[in-house]
């Protein structure tokens, strides 16, 4: 059955504390990870795609990873702003555009 | 501005009275999908729909309904909803039918069936 896990589920940081999210993902031919960011009471916003092993991508103090078995959300910096619940998700052979989510690390920074 | 909207954003209702939600995009997207996203859980695919009058079952289908006539437009329908279709809800969609391009998500929809 195809999976995707996150952790950890909450993530507290002080400003400027660096650190990262992991996504690990058990699914049948991965087509693509996706990273999306969810703020209280709104849809989630897309933030990266990866599609082979090996590929990074960045924006701002985000940057995201993608091995054969995980991904990496590393957060250089944070700021108050960075404040969100991170969703990771994978489409995989089987299932079109269908996006089989993890259930999401909630991360805090405080000032 | 390219937006995927949802209504109503917030609906309060009882078991067994048939409701729709209304979900709408303006980015001539093929591909457009709903999701319920439950505490510990993720997001998880109710239906969705390649194209015009193509619909298939998501992941948990059951006791929901799904129509597209127009391209833009893709409600989902509780026929008669129960407490445990209590949920956030979350329309999607994207430009194309195979290739996994980033979607785009509605607001929410937060439904209290009781």
């Amino acid at each position: 059955e195809d999976q995707v896990t996150q952790s950890p589920e909450a993530l507290r940081l002080q400003e400027g504390e660096s650190s990262s999210l992991n996504c690990s993902y058990t699914v049948s031919g991965l087509r693509g990870l996706f990273w999306y960011r969810q703020d209280p009471g709104k849809g989630p916003e897309f933030l990266f795609t990866l599609y082979s092993a090996g590929e990074e991508k960045e924006k701002e103090r985000l940057k995201a990873t993608l091995t054969k078995k995980e991904s990496f959300l590393h957060i250089t910096a944070p700021k108050p702003e960075d404040s969100a619940t991170y969703l990771c998700a994978a489409a995989t052979s089987g299932g079109y555009n269908k996006l089989i989510f993890g259930a999401g690390t909630r991360l805090a920074v405080h000032p | 501005e390219a937006q995927v909207t949802q209504n109503p954003r917030y609906l309060i209702t009882v078991t067994g009275k048939k409701l729709t939600v209304t979900c709408s995009q303006n980015m001539n997207h093929e591909y457009m999908s709903w999701y319920r996203q439950d505490p510990g859980l993720g997001l998880r695919q109710i239906y969705y729909s390649m194209n015009v009058e193509v619909t298939d079952k998501g992941d948990v289908p059951e006791g929901y309904k799904v129509s597209r006539k127009e391209k833009r437009n893709f409600p989902l329908i509780l026929e008669s909803p129960s407490p445990n279709q209590t949920s956030l809800y979350f329309c999607a969609s994207t430009e194309t039918r195979t290739a996994p391009y980033e979607q785009y998500f509605g607001p929410g929809t937060r439904l209290t069936v009781t």
